[in-house]
């Protein structure tokens, strides 16, 4: 596609329950990073993957956050159990390899409201 | 630990009327400065990338300038387009390439 893809655009979902986010990156971007981005802050980074393997993963708040890209495109970032502070909007972001990071296309991100 | 902070939090500006934003940064070392646009419900937009001390970038009515301690992003007589969050984010030598962000300013030009 032209830009970064993610779905769904909103989540809304019960505190305690599992969700998924998914991104489709830009084709041929390597590099792709997710970003929690709440209310009046900046953009706060979760996790990065070179091709299929996550080389960054230390903004995962903690064990419930998990993400994969099994073939090295499309992504999907997974929360457990989830709580009403997880409520936010996750970006996702694609550039053609790591080095570009900073230069990263932005997909519009996935608002979760956990209630 | 590396912070970026930005002011104002929030801009007014009457059309035409050019004012600037500050990124002030505290980092063990720059490798890079950048500045984004993002409106409201989407991702950030890649603006600018400054990487010494005295460079300029210019796009449009905005110029961004760079010092040791601060960045700045000029806005040369703005019109209500130019209404967005604007953010700024710092790489450091040495350390990944994963920016990090300041918490942005709101800008509102009303025309």
């Amino acid at each position: 596609g032209a830009g970064v893809s993610q779905t769904p655009s909103n989540k809304v979902t019960e505190k305690g329950k599992y969700v998924e986010l998914r991104c489709d990156p830009i084709s041929g971007h390597t590099a792709l990073y997710w970003y929690r981005q709440s209310l009046g802050q900046g953009p706060e980074f979760l996790i990065y993957f070179q091709g299929t393997g996550a080389a960054d993963d230390s903004g995962l708040p903690n064990d419930r956050f998990f993400a994969v890209r099994p073939e090295g495109s499309v992504s999907t970032l997974k929360i457990q159990r989830t709580e009403r502070g997880d409520s936010a909007v996750y970006l996702c972001a694609s550039s053609r390899d790591e080095n570009m990071a900073a230069e990263a296309f932005f997909g519009q991100g996935t608002r979760l409201t956990v209630v | 630990e590396d912070q970026v902070t930005q002011s104002p939090e929030a801009l007014r500006l009457q059309e035409g009327e050019s004012s600037s934003l500050n990124c002030s940064y505290t980092v063990s070392g720059l490798r890079g400065l950048f500045w984004y646009r993002q409106d409201p419900g989407k991702g950030p937009e890649f603006l600018f990338t400054l990487y010494s001390a005295g460079e300029e970038k210019e796009k449009e009515r905005l110029k961004a300038t760079l010092t040791k301690k601060e960045s700045f992003l000029h806005i040369t007589a703005p019109k209500p387009e130019d209404s967005a969050t604007y953010l700024c984010a710092v790489q450091t030598s040495g350390g990944s390439y994963i920016p990090t962000f300041g918490r942005g300013t709101s800008l509102i030009v009303h025309p």
